[in-house]
């Protein structure tokens, strides 16, 4: 079973530049989201979806823009990158109807640095 | 202890031993609740969840209870492993139609050996 699968693994990025991380589950869940992880901080969330077309933002959504074409995808792309969106970024997913628990799956992971 | 809000860096235990993490939350109208582990480079891992309607609940060799009357929230994890080393998070949803989960900070468990 993949999961939840996230791409890249490592990121470096100059200041202003912008990249896409990507995230895929196979699960057929509805419900999928980001998160950033800083040290100290734990999880806090950027943006989610309901489902496909639907997006909305989570606690730290500047600088942030999602989409949801498919169920399966949920790419979190940075257009101009800084200094303080260096992270760890993860994707999470869970089902949303006729789920008897709300428990996220999450991706192993994104390390971004941005310099 | 850990807060939703409040960061409880470090916990170390003989391995053999139990091990106690504790979490505190603010909010009186969450009603579901997660407890996380997270191994170095990995992303976090699901260990047991409970509802406000209980106070306690058992898994393989963890147990979650729940105090609602003072907002508390412990994981506990019996003969403790050196493969139980890992940061440990707990999560909760509030009732409404939001229901996304908010995470503590986490703290870091060190099996001794």
């Amino acid at each position: 079973n993949a999961g939840v699968t996230q791409t890249p693994k490592f990121q470096v990025l100059k200041t202003g530049q912008s990249m896409t991380l990507q995230c895929a589950q196979d699960m057929n869940h509805e419900y999928m989201s980001w998160y950033r992880q800083d040290p100290g901080m734990g999880l806090r969330l950027i943006h989610y979806s309901v489902g496909a077309g639907i997006t909305d933002q989570g606690e730290v959504p500047n600088g942030y823009n999602v989409s949801r074409s498919t169920t399966e995808d949920f790419p979190l792309r940075l257009l101009s990158a800084a200094p303080s969106q260096t992270s760890v970024y993860f994707c999470a997913s869970r089902p949303l109807n006729g789920a008897t628990n709300e428990k996220l799956f999450f991706g192993s992971g994104t390390q971004l640095s941005v310099l | 202890g850990e807060s939703v809000g409040l960061h409880l860096p470090t916990l170390s235990v003989q391995e053999g031993d139990n091990s106690i993490i504790n979490c505190a939350y603010s909010n009186s109208a969450s009603d579901y609740f997660i407890w996380y582990k997270q191994e170095s480079g990995k992303g976090p891992q699901f260990i047991i969840d409970i509802r406000s309607n209980m106070d306690k609940r058992q898994g393989q060799r963890v147990t979650v209870l729940l105090n609602k009357t003072v907002k508390h929230l412990s994981l506990q994890i019996a003969a403790t492993q050196p493969g139980d080393s890992a940061v440990y998070f707990c999560a909760e949803l509030i009732s409404g139609s939001a229901r996304q989960l908010t995470f503590g900070s986490g703290t870091q468990l060190t099996v001794l050996p």
